[in-house]
């Protein structure tokens, strides 16, 4: 059974700081993985989505690896700013019909 | 503009009462997903379903019914049957539920028990 890691639960950095979100997988056969963003009360909006063939895959600030055969994935984000502030969630594809496995999110607080 | 809406946005039910939870797309897409969301727990599947007419369990079914009788809409009902409703309901869809493709959510549905 697939289950997804996201260590630690909760980060604080100072406005500017570039930072990294780890996500890890405990299967590797996974199609893609995508990683979201969700503010309090709110649904979830994708950020990134990177296919199991692609390495990684980049948005603005944003940049998103992945390493399937250790069962990884990184989110880096450049020069953090206070708006960034959110509960950041990764989710991978094991099965043909788009269901997702997620991790338990990584809740970002970005300093002013 | 296309999207997700979800309603109502706050839910109370009662000891022993039925509620429903609406989940309406006009994305035009075939896939529909409702997950369940816990403080601090990641996402998990409700029902999904593929098709207009057919819908599969997810990993926490019990407590739970869906119908899909029309293609933008996937309504949730939470049953009596169901002993711990309280959490943060979400629905998603993708275009033809094949993997690949981003899930697109809607704000959610909090339910809460009086």
């Amino acid at each position: 059974k697939q289950e997804v890691t996201q260590i630690p639960a909760a980060l604080s950095v100072p406005e500017g700081e570039n930072l990294v979100l780890n996500c890890s997988f405990t299967d590797s056969a996974i199609y893609n993985l995508q990683w979201f963003r969700q503010d309090p009360g709110k649904g979830l909006t994708s950020l990134l989505l990177i296919q199991s063939s692609q390495r990684e895959q980049t948005s603005g600030r944003l940049n998103a690896s992945l390493d399937k055969s250790s069962g990884r994935s990184t989110l880096y984000i450049a020069a953090s700013q206070p708006g960034d502030s959110a509960t950041y969630l990764c989710a991978v594809h094991t099965g043909a019909n788009s269901k997702l496995t997620f991790g338990k999110g990584i809740t970002l607080s970005v300093r002013p | 503009d296309g999207g997700i809406t979800q309603s109502p946005k706050y839910l109370f039910r009662k000891e022993g009462q039925n509620v429903t939870l609406s989940c309406e797309q006009n994305l035009n897409h075939d896939a529909m997903y409702w997950y369940r969301q816990d403080p601090g727990q990641g996402l998990r599947l409700i029902y999904y379903s593929q098709i207009v007419n057919d819908f599969q369990k997810g990993d926490i079914a019990e407590g739970y019914s869906v119908s899909r009788e029309k293609k933008e809409s996937f309504p949730l009902t939470v049953t009596s049957a169901q002993k711990n409703p309280t959490a943060f309901y979400l629905c998603a869809s993708t275009p033809a539920g094949l993997y690949g493709e981003t899930q697109y959510f809607g704000p959610g549905t909090r339910l809460l028990v009086l």
